[in-house]
């Protein structure tokens, strides 16, 4: 079965440093993945996503993510975070072609911006 | 495009009522739709699917009687929360694939509705 997981629970960063969320998979076959942003009391955003190819992966907001078969990662990097990047982002996978496929989501990890 | 909406964005209702919540896709058609429920910083947990014109797939230890799907058209589902108690007060979080994505897994997520019982 599918599976994510983010391995930390909350970050703090200082504004303008980088910063990098990870996130590691379980899944059988070539995933599709995804990285999603949260404020507070608001639904998802999504920042970048990952189905085949180039295994960096541009997003929105200055973000990327590179896929790395071999650790079975995807990890979220931005070189230089502003203060209002302070969310909960979660890491998810998505399983096959059919209709009815899911996507799970990691449990999420709170990042804080230290002024 | 791929907006999703969803009615009310919050609601207060006494416990025993039913709350009845609205996903719309609003520029695109929606075969399967997709409701999940997320606890205070917690993550989402996907509570169904549902695809139109057909009885809705509950996750396992989800109650199909008390969390009522219905998806009458290819834009809208319904949620209803029955005879609703104080621990069912939650976020709930729609989603909806677009019939005519070439990435069949990927979806569009609504703002989300917070329910809460008194």
């Amino acid at each position: 079965a599918q599976s994510v997981t983010q391995p930390d629970i909350h970050i703090t960063v200082s504004e303008g440093a980088s910063l990098e969320l990870r996130c590691n998979y379980s899944y059988g076959a070539t995933p599709y993945l995804f990285w999603y942003v949260q404020s507070p009391g608001q639904g998802l955003q999504l920042l970048l996503k990952y189905f085949s190819g180039d295994t960096l992966v541009q997003g929105i907001k200055g973000f990327e993510a590179e896929f790395k078969r071999s650790q079975s990662s995807f990890n979220l990097r931005k070189p230089s975070v502003h203060w209002s990047d302070a969310a909960e982002y979660f890491c998810a996978v998505g399983s096959g072609y059919s209709i009815a496929s899911k996507i799970i989501f990691g449990s999420g990890t709170r990042l804080s911006i230290r002024p | 495009g791929a907006v999703v909406s969803q009615h009310p964005s919050w609601v207060i209702c006494k416990s025993g009522t039913s709350v009845k919540i609205e996903c719309r896709s609003l520029d695109f058609q929606a075969t399967t739709m997709f409701w999940y429920r997320q606890f205070p910083k917690q993550s989402l947990m996907l509570m169904a699917t549902s695809n139109e014109g057909s009885k809705a797939t509950y996750e396992q230890g989800v109650e199909k009687d008390k969390f009522l799907i219905n998806h009458a058209s290819l834009t809208l589902s319904t949620l209803t929360v029955t005879s609703a108690h104080p621990e069912d007060s939650s976020f709930y979080i729609c989603s909806a694939r677009d019939r005519l994505s070439g990435a069949v897994n990927e979806q569009f997520f609504g703002p989300g509705t917070r329910l809460t019982v008194l």
